[in-house]
C-alpha cells in the first residue's frame, strides 16, 4: 500500500525557516517523481515544487523561488522541502504528493498533509 | 501560466442526481487533465486522469471528458459520500495549476 506521511509543520516566525519531510513506503521511491502542493485552510490547491526521480532537476513556483527548495534522500525514501524566509502567505497545509508517472504531472497519492503557519 | 478557470464554484444536489461541474484552460492542454475530490480534512484523491480514465478503485459513475481547453467531470447519480470539493488540474505545463474547485453540496 502507498504511504506518504509528512511531518515538520508548526508554527514559524516571518523570516524564519522549518524543514518539512514526507516518509514514502510502498512502492518504488526512487522510480517517481515526487510535488509539494499547498492549501490554505478553506481556500484552494496550489503546487509548489517538483523533484524528478534521481534529485538531479527541480522546479518552482515563483511564489517559492529562491527561498523553498525540494530535495529528497532515495537510500532512506524520503522528500524534503527545506523553507526559508518564510512569509505569513506560506501559511498553509503542505501534502507531499507522487507524480502520476503516465498521465501527465498529476498526482495519483498524496500524503495527510502537515499544516505550516508562519506568525509573530 | 495557464489559468483554469471551473464552474459552477458551488451546486446543491439531491442524491440520485447527475451533477456536471466543468472546466476550461485557457490555453490548449490536449488531454492533460486530471480531476480529484477533496472532502474537509482530507487530502485530494484522483479521480480522473488524462482527462477520461478513471482511477483504480474510483466508482463508475464518475465520468470525465473533454480535450484541448475545454472539460467536464459528470457524476452520473450523486450518492452520500460524494459530497465533497472538486478540483481540476492541468498535468500539461509547469507550472502546474488547480482550478478555484467547485462544492457540491446536500439541497
Amino acid at each position: 500500500e502507498v504511504q506518504l506521511v509528512e511531518s515538520g509543520g508548526g508554527l514559524a516566525q516571518p523570516g524564519g525557516s522549518l524543514r518539512l519531510s514526507c516518509a514514502a513506503s510502498g512502492f518504488a521511491f526512487s522510480n517517481y517523481w515526487m510535488h509539494w502542493v499547498r492549501q490554505v485552510p478553506g481556500k484552494g490547491l496550489v503546487w509548489v515544487s517538483r523533484i524528478n526521480s534521481d534529485g538531479s532537476n527541480t522546479t518552482y513556483a515563483d511564489s517559492v523561488k529562491g527561498r523553498l527548495t525540494i530535495s529528497r534522500d532515495n537510500a532512506k525514501n524520503t522528500l524534503y522541502l527545506q523553507m526559508n524566509s518564510l512569509r505569513a502567505e506560506d501559511t498553509a497545509v503542505y501534502y507531499c504528493a507522487r507524480d502520476g508517472y503516465t498521465s501527465g504531472y498529476d498526482f495519483d497519492f498524496w500524503g495527510q498533509g502537515t499544516l505550516v503557519t508562519v506568525s509573530s | 501560466d495557464i489559468q483554469m478557470t471551473q464552474s459552477p464554484s458551488s451546486v446543491s444536489a439531491s442524491v440520485g442526481d447527475r451533477v456536471t461541474i466543468t472546466c476550461q484552460a485557457s490555453q490548449g492542454i490536449g488531454s492533460w487533465l486530471a480531476w480529484y475530490q477533496q472532502k474537509p480534512g482530507k487530502a485530494p484523491k484522483r479521480l480522473i486522469y488524462a482527462a477520461s480514465s478513471l482511477q483504480s478503485g474510483v466508482p463508475s459513475r464518475f465520468s470525465g471528458s473533454g480535450s484541448g481547453t475545454d472539460f467536464t467531470l459528470t457524476i452520473s447519480s450523486l450518492q452520500p459520500e460524494d459530497f465533497a470539493t472538486y478540483y481540476c488540474q492541468q498535468s500539461n505545463t509547469f507550472p502546474l495549476t488547480f482550478g478555484g474547485g467547485t462544492k457540491v453540496e446536500i439541497k
